[in-house]
């Protein structure tokens, strides 16, 4: 048990159109990632937020947006989606400590494109 | 091309055998993490590593940082069924803003 829980779990959508994944990250944690997962792959890294702000992001086109909300929960906007979007889509908070950065994932969001 | 390269990409032994799974970089870490997923969850993180040729044992499992932050290994001894599943490193670059991960060991263990 992480304490990250996304929602839905499991979603379909067609072609084209627009979806919204929650994350709620874990007490105290105010920095959230969001990866895809296809399948048989390792996490693509897709942004990252810190306080609200995006600190970094992978190789997505403009169309992956996101929000962080100052309960530190968050969500992964996908518009105009297409078929290669479909995947299991993870997000992780994590806590950054002299120790490194150590991230907790939720369960996923299994999205279907058709 | 993946930043992190792990290998072999996909495992089956016999319940009590010992295995080696590899995670080569080019990079620098300032950290490396290692992850088990079962299928249709997100990974859980087992380690982290932080300083270079550091050592940590979790009960039957052995992890291993690289002394030059580049690479590291997960060594299970005598395993055992329960350890079936996919064995992800990550490794987090110097400002912390990403985590590349490789794209995992597929470990099955037989009874």
């Amino acid at each position: 048990e992480t304490g990250v829980t996304q929602s839905p779990t499991h979603l379909i959508k067609t072609r084209g159109q627009q979806v919204t994944l929650r994350c709620s990250s874990q007490s105290g944690h105010n920095t959230v990632s969001w990866y895809q997962q296809a399948l048989g792959q390792g996490p693509q890294f897709i942004f990252q937020y810190y306080r609200e702000e995006e600190n970094g992001r992978g190789n997505f086109p403009p169309r992956f947006s996101g929000l962080q909300f100052p309960n530190y929960s968050s969500e992964l906007n996908v518009n105009a989606l297409e078929l290669d979007d479909s995947a299991l889509y993870l997000c992780a908070s994590s806590l950054v400590t002299s120790g490194g950065e150590t991230q907790y994932f939720g369960p996923g969001t299994r999205l279907l494109v058709l | 091309t993946q930043l992190l390269e792990q290998s072999p990409q996909f495992l089956s032994i016999q319940e009590g055998e010992n295995l080696t799974v590899y995670c080569n970089s080019s990079s620098v870490f300032s950290s490396l993490q290692w992850y088990r997923q079962e299928p249709g969850e997100g990974p859980v993180l087992l380690v982290t590593v932080v300083t270079g040729g550091e050592v940590k044992k979790l009960k039957r499992l052995t992890f291993q940082f690289g002394d030059a932050r580049k690479d590291s290994s997960l060594h299970i001894t005598a395993a055992q069924p329960g350890d079936t599943g996919l064995y992800l490193c990550a490794g987090a670059v110097y400002n912390f803003n990403k985590f590349y991960f490789g794209s995992g060991t597929k470990l099955n263990v037989k009874p």
